[in-house]
């Protein structure tokens, strides 16, 4: 089975700054990458897919890199609304694990 | 629009069983890929299993902590996904979210979730 790191595993962070999510699979998954945002008590939503296609109505603040084995996420100028958990998940092979979670808080 | 609808969690004893309903609308339900992921109360998010679209003949794949327990499958005429879970352990005990796949190349990415419903597995 494929691995799957996130760092930081906690991130904090201040409205208008750039963050950076980095994910790592344990081994080669092409672009076969994407990230969720999760919001408390809620469903996780699409950011992006492909590793670096911008889901419809995600803002584009919201970009994401890499591939092969190391993926990151990129809010260039963090928003209220982003304070969230961000999941990357790798769908290059079964099973279609998701890594750990990166919680971005104020 | 596309709306995904669970039902079906509840309070079960260990080794129990339970089967999750998913409604699906503003789709063509046949076309698509759908999956299942769970979430166990502050925890990460795991998925459970994958039902493939008619195309592939709905043909599944599951996740080793539930092959053999747990089974998927389709109404088509009710547009409804399922997830029959036997053998119910503690450790099942989740929120469990009905998934509609995004097909991009021969890859396919989950843009639709539902609501979720709560399973808990307890004495």
């Amino acid at each position: 089975d494929i691995q799957l790191t996130q760092s930081p595993s906690f991130l904090s962070a201040s409205v208008g700054d750039r963050v950076t999510i980095t994910c790592r699979a344990s081994q080669g998954i092409s672009s076969y990458l994407a990230w969720y945002q999760q919001k408390p008590g809620k469903a996780p939503k699409l950011l992006i897919y492909a590793a670096s296609t911008l889901q419809s109505g995600v803002p584009s603040r919201f970009s994401g890199s890499g591939s092969g084995t190391e993926f990151t996420l990129t809010i260039s100028s963090l928003q209220p609304e982003d304070f969230a958990t961000y999941y990357c998940q790798q769908l290059n092979s079964y099973p279609l694990d998701f890594g750990p979670g990166t919680k971005v808080d104020i | 629009e596309v709306q995904l609808v669970e039902s079906g969690g509840d309070l079960v004893q260990p080794g129990g069983s339970l089967r999750l309903s998913c409604a699906a609308s503003g789709f063509t339900f046949s076309d698509h890929y759908m999956d299942w992921v769970r979430q166990a109360p502050g925890k990460g998010l795991e998925w459970v299993g994958r039902s493939r679209n008619k195309a592939n003949s709905y043909t599944a794949e599951y996740a080793a902590s539930v092959k053999g327990r747990f089974t998927i499958s389709r109404d088509v005429s009710e547009n409804s996904l399922y997830l029959q879970m036997n053998s119910l352990k503690t450790e099942d005990t989740a929120v469990y979210y009905c998934v509609r796949d995004l097909r991009f190349g021969e890859t396919f990415y989950f843009d639709y979730w539902g609501q979720g419903t709560l399973v808990t597995v307890s004495s």
